[in-house]
This record gives C-alpha cells, structure tokens and sequence, in this order.
C-alpha cells in the first residue's frame, strides 16, 4: 500500500545544479500533479498531467520542466536550480476526476 | 487569480476543546475538500464536499458547504494531542478547468495535554 512515492525525501543544490526529483504512484491514477509548498504561501500548483502524454503548466511552472514518463511516474525537473526554488515539493495523484488528492510526504530540497 | 481566505492563521488550545476553523473566496466554489498536514508529511484528505449545504462528518471531525457556495467550515469536538498539525482547505470554482484546486494558507493547530 505505497501510494505516492516521492524521492530523494531531502536535498541541497547548489544554484545553477539540475536535478530530477521522481514521483510514483500504484494506485492507476490518471492524474498526477506537483506542488511547491512555501511557508505562508498554501500549496501551489507547478505542473499536472491529466493523463499518460498530456501535460499542463499550473500556477508557477517557470524553471520547471516535467515528464508524464508512463501512467504511474510524473517526474520534475529543475534544469538550473535558484535559491528561488528553496521549497518542499509534492507531487500527487487524482483517480476519478473527483478532486480528491493522495499526496506524497514530500521532498526538501534547499538551492545554495 | 482566484484564492482562499482560511482563518485563523493559527490556535493553541487545550485539550478537549472545541476547534473551529474556516475558508472563504470571493468566487462561488463547486468543491471543498480539509486536509491535515502532519510534520515531514503530504496533506492527507479528511472530508470532500460536493453539494451547497451538504454538513459530513468523519469521526470528531464535521465540515460544511456553505449555503452561499463562497466558504466552508471544518470543527473538531473534544481535540486530543494527535489533532496537531496544519489544517488546509482547498476548492475548486465554477469556471475553472482541472488543475485549478486552490488551497488555503493553511491553519496551524497546537493542543496542549
């Protein structure tokens, strides 16, 4: 019973380092979503895939690339990290179009 | 665009109490959904809510869709120390297209024993 798996768990870049942060989920969910959490700041949508091919920029998908590889992993991409970028980010999966969330714990990373 | 005001920021109260919290837009929403985050951890889905109106409940926890369609509320009876952790609302509004689930800031909650 895995759910969402997000890796690596904690993280630190240095600024113009690139890194993929990876997300799988076993529960044959078409959607699949990343967030970016910011302390005073909610959650806040960075890219979603809808479906398998299909994906869509969110509300801060700048300096962000993803890739939708197959229906279980929903990768994220920071080609040349920014302090900016310093958040917990989570991905998640949608089953039914019902809006109902299953989210992964979460990866910390921290841009130098 | 389109947010969530949640209230309060944050609460420390005592064991036992009762907590209330709420989520207001200035849009009409079709969906509200509480989540609790946990330290370390993703949100975890408490109550989703689909109808104007429309009170449910799971265990201690009860959450409503306003009638006006524009906030919803989330109570907790009879808090214990494991109720600790932020309480997020989220929405979605008429109009909007997938991906368009706002969330709150967030409601951060201390129990003390």
């Amino acid at each position: 019973n895995a759910g969402v798996t997000q890796t690596p768990k904690f993280q630190v870049l240095k600024t113009g380092q690139s890194m993929t942060l990876q997300c799988a989920q076993d529960m044959n969910h078409n959607s699949m979503y990343w967030y970016r959490q910011d302390p005073g700041m909610g959650l806040r949508l960075i890219y979603y895939s809808a479906s398998e091919g299909t994906t869509d920029k969110g509300e801060v998908p700048n300096g962000y690339n993803v890739s939708r590889l197959n229906k279980r992993e929903f990768s994220l991409r920071l080609e040349s990290a920014a302090p900016s970028q310093t958040s917990v980010y989570f991905c998640a999966s949608e089953g039914l179009s019902n809006e109902k969330l299953f989210f992964g714990s979460g990866t910390q990373l921290s841009v130098l | 665009g389109q947010q969530l005001n949640q209230s309060p920021q944050s609460m420390f109260i005592q064991e036992g109490e009762d907590v209330s919290m709420n989520c207001t837009s200035s849009s009409i929403f079709n969906t509200w959904l509480w989540y609790k985050q946990e330290p370390g951890e993703g949100p975890v889905l408490l109550i989703a809510l689909y109808k104007a109106g429309e009170l449910t409940s799971n265990g201690r926890l009860t959450a409503q869709f306003g009638i006006t369609r524009k906030d919803s509320f989330l109570n907790i009876s009879a808090s214990i120390p494991s109720d600790v952790g932020i309480y997020f609302c989220a929405g979605s509004y008429y109009g909007g297209s997938q991906g368009n689930l706002i969330f709150g800031k967030g409601t951060k909650l201390s129990v003390k024993p």
